[in-house]
């Protein structure tokens, strides 16, 4: 069974500073999805950013960007100038591509505060 | 532009009561999932459903059943409410096949207290 290890349960970082959320995760599939995945205080959870394993090219969405290592099975997020609305707990998610992939597996979380 | 809809934000039980959480999505997706949340521990899956009348236990599903008659909603059952299934209960749903790419999109939760 594929698991997801969020080592950093806290992070902060000062407002418009650039901060990094470590995530690995255990699989023995060669073709797979990893997701970001953000909760601010409403519960909401929103998507922030994907991955698809197949591509070698790291994912980018305006501020966020992941550095995705294959081989070392890691996929950090990386969240340049940071905004006081970044602030929520931040969830990693692998997800085989699979039959029966339907499912996501999360990490325990990082909460991440914005200092102003 | 609400697109799953879990039908209480907050609720609080009694210790033997039987309790259902209902979710509706309004996106057609087959796939629909349910999840606790519990601090230090992330999302855990309890049960999700590929299609309708179909379902399949997920990593914790002692304790919680649950029901799909329609495709567009998604039920979970606590038989007989514990003080620990106190927790914030997520629904989801998603795609399947090629829409797998895409994630979930969830619903806002339920905090369940059972007292």
């Amino acid at each position: 069974a594929q698991t997801v290890t969020q080592s950093q349960p806290e992070m902060s970082v000062q407002e418009a500073e650039t901060v990094t959320l470590s995530c690995t995760y255990d699989t023995s599939e060669s073709d797979y999805y990893l997701f970001w995945y953000k909760q601010p205080p409403s519960r909401q959870m929103i998507l922030v950013i994907r991955q698809e394993a197949y591509k070698q090219q790291n994912a980018t969405e305006n501020r966020f960007s992941v550095n995705f290592q294959k081989a070392a099975k890691s996929f950090s997020l990386k969240i340049s100038d940071s905004q006081l609305g970044d602030a929520a707990m931040y969830f990693c998610a692998y997800r085989s591509s699979g039959l029966g992939g339907s499912r996501l597996t999360f990490g325990e979380g990082t909460q991440l505060t914005v200092n102003p | 532009d609400v697109k799953v809809t879990q039908s209480s934000r907050y609720l609080v039980k009694r210790t033997g009561e039987k309790v259902f959480l209902e979710c509706v999505q309004d996106m057609d997706h087959e796939n629909m999932f349910w999840y606790r949340q519990d601090p230090g521990l992330g999302l855990r899956l309890i049960y999700f459903s590929y299609d309708v009348k179909m379902k399949e236990k997920g990593d914790i599903p002692e304790g919680y059943s649950v029901s799909r008659e329609k495709k567009e909603r998604f039920s979970l059952i606590l038989e007989s409410a514990s003080t620990n299934q106190t927790s914030m209960y997520l629904c989801a749903s998603s795609f399947s096949g090629t829409g797998l790419v895409y994630g979930y999109t969830f619903g806002s939760g339920t905090r369940l207290t059972v007292v």
